[in-house]
């Protein structure tokens, strides 16, 4: 177990809508990190907050943005769904060095 | 395109074989880590080498690095059917970010 929660699972939704990707990161660890693992693109980096503040930003879509609150939980939240956007989102977190933990990811279907 | 590219894509192999994969990578570093994912589960962090080091063991694995040729391996020694996974080598530069290579599959068989 990492110690990195994210909620839910699961999730299948329809074309057009917005969920919300939950994800609580280790005890103590103020930056969080999003990627989306897909079979056509592999792992790509999404986001990253620091203490409440975005840090980094990779191949992040404009449908798509993200938050992390004053208790360190970050959300992830996709909108205008497209069948594309159907993949693993995971979450990782680290206390600022190198390594990262990740949680065991939401799979999104989006039909 | 992905810093890290893995080489082979996909391997199997036998129980008590040695496994090896490969990464290349195209620009400097301050360290280079191998990760692990069961199927359809969160990645989990392996070893990590620093841009300094040219090579580093973990138990049954041992990483290399050499930056002149950009390239990292990690090899798993006396491999067993629980190391079925996908590896993945992830690139870390300045930026604090970890950019991943697109992994490879390995099966142990039993």
């Amino acid at each position: 177990d990492s110690g990195v929660t994210q909620t839910p699972k699961h999730l299948i939704t329809a074309t057009g809508q917005r969920v919300t990707l939950r994800c609580s990161p280790r005890s103590g660890d103020l930056s969080v990190y999003w990627y989306q693992q897909s079979l056509d693109q592999g792992l790509q980096f999404l986001i990253q907050y620091y203490n409440g503040e975005e840090r980094a930003k990779g191949n992040i879509l404009e449908r798509f943005s993200a938050q992390q609150f004053p208790d360190l939980h970050s959300e992830l939240n996709l909108s205008s769904l497209e069948l594309g956007d159907s993949a693993l989102y995971f979450c990782a977190s680290s206390a600022g060095g190198d390594i990262q933990y990740f949680g065991a990811g939401t799979r999104l279907s989006v039909l | 395109s992905q810093q890290g590219e893995e080489d082979p894509q996909a391997l199997s192999i036998q129980e008590g074989e040695n496994a090896t994969m490969n990464c290349s990578y195209k620009t400097s570093i301050n360290n280079l880590q191998w990760y692990r994912q069961n199927s359809g589960r969160g990645l989990v962090h392996l070893i990590l080498i620093r841009s300094n080091e040219r090579e580093k063991h973990s138990g049954r694995l041992r990483v290399t690095l050499d930056t002149s040729k950009k390239s990292s391996s990690l090899l798993i020694t006396a491999s067993r059917a629980a190391d079925t996974a996908s590896y993945f080598c992830a690139i870390y530069n300045a930026g604090n970010m970890l950019t991943f290579g697109g992994g490879t599959r390995l099966m142990v068989k039993p």
